[in-house]
C-alpha cells in the first residue's frame, strides 16, 4: 500500500532562512511525487512534482525538492524563506495504475517570523 | 472558466439532512476527483471520474455518498442523511487527461458543517 508521512506538523523560519519541509513515502511500486500548497480558504496548488525524470525537480517560487530513492525521501527545499511562504504544504504520492488519484500526508504548516 | 470552482462555499446542515456539492470543473479537463479534508489532516481520496464513467468509489465512507458526472462535466457529490463525522472540507480537483503525472487543479472546496 501507499502512503505518506510528513515529519513535524509545524515548522517556524525566520525570513530569510532556509525552508526544509521532510516527506517520506511507501511504496511497493515506483511513486509519482507532488508538493502542493495551501493558502487559507483557497485550494490547494501545485509547487512541483517528480514524474521519473530528474531526481531534483524545480518548481515554482523558488522551491524545489529531491527525489531519493534510497532513503524514500522528497523533501521540499526553499534557499530563503519570504513571508508570503507562510502557508499549509502538502505532500502526495500517486501511482501508475492508480488513476492519478492522490495519497496526502497530513501536512505541514510553516510560519515565517521577521 | 479560468479555474475549478464549487458551491456553495459554506454548507451548514442539521443532522440527517442531505447535501448537495456542485464541482465545475476545468472546461475539457477528462478527469475529475473529490477528496474530504477532515480539520488538520490532509485530503483524503473519495472518488474519481473519467468523463461521466465513475471508475473508482473506493474511497466513498458509506453508502450515504453518492457521486455523478452525467454529462462528463459538471459533477455533484450528495451525502443522504447527514452525521456529524461528515463535516470537512470537500474538494474537487480536475485534470486534462488519463496519465497519472497530470497536474491536478483544485477548488477552494465546499466547507461541510453538521450540526
Amino acid at each position: 500500500a501507499q502512503s505518506v508521512t510528513q515529519l513535524g506538523s509545524h515548522v517556524s523560519v525566520s525570513e530569510g532562512a532556509l525552508v526544509l519541509l521532510r516527506c517520506n513515502y511507501s511504496s511497493s511500486v515506483p511513486p509519482y511525487l507532488f508538493w502542493y500548497v495551501q493558502y487559507p480558504n483557497q485550494g490547494l496548488q501545485l509547487l512541483l512534482k517528480y514524474t521519473s525524470a530528474a531526481t531534483l525537480v524545480k518548481g515554482i517560487n523558488g522551491f524545489e525538492a529531491e527525489f531519493k530513492k534510497s532513503e524514500t525521501s522528497f523533501h521540499l527545499t526553499k534557499p530563503s524563506a519570504h513571508m508570503s511562504d507562510a502557508a499549509e504544504y502538502f505532500c502526495a504520492v500517486s501511482f501508475s495504475g492508480g488513476y492519478n488519484k492522490l495519497i496526502f500526508g497530513a501536512g505541514t504548516r510553516l510560519a515565517v517570523h521577521p | 472558466g479560468a479555474g475549478v470552482s464549487q458551491s456553495p462555499r459554506y454548507k451548514v446542515a442539521k443532522r440527517g439532512q442531505d447535501v448537495a456539492l456542485r464541482c465545475d470543473p476545468i472546461s475539457g479537463h477528462v478527469s475529475l476527483f473529490w477528496y474530504q479534508q477532515a480539520l488538520g489532516q490532509g485530503p483524503e481520496f473519495l472518488t474519481y471520474f473519467q468523463n461521466e464513467a465513475q471508475l473508482d468509489k473506493s474511497g466513498l465512507p458509506s453508502d450515504r455518498f453518492f457521486a455523478e458526472r452525467p454529462e462528463g462535466s459538471v459533477s455533484t457529490l450528495k451525502i443522504q442523511r447527514t452525521q456529524q463525522e461528515d463535516s470537512a472540507v470537500y474538494l474537487c480537483a480536475s485534470s486534462i487527461g488519463l496519465a497519472e503525472t497530470d497536474t491536478q487543479y483544485f477548488g477552494p472546496g465546499t466547507r461541510l458543517t453538521v450540526l
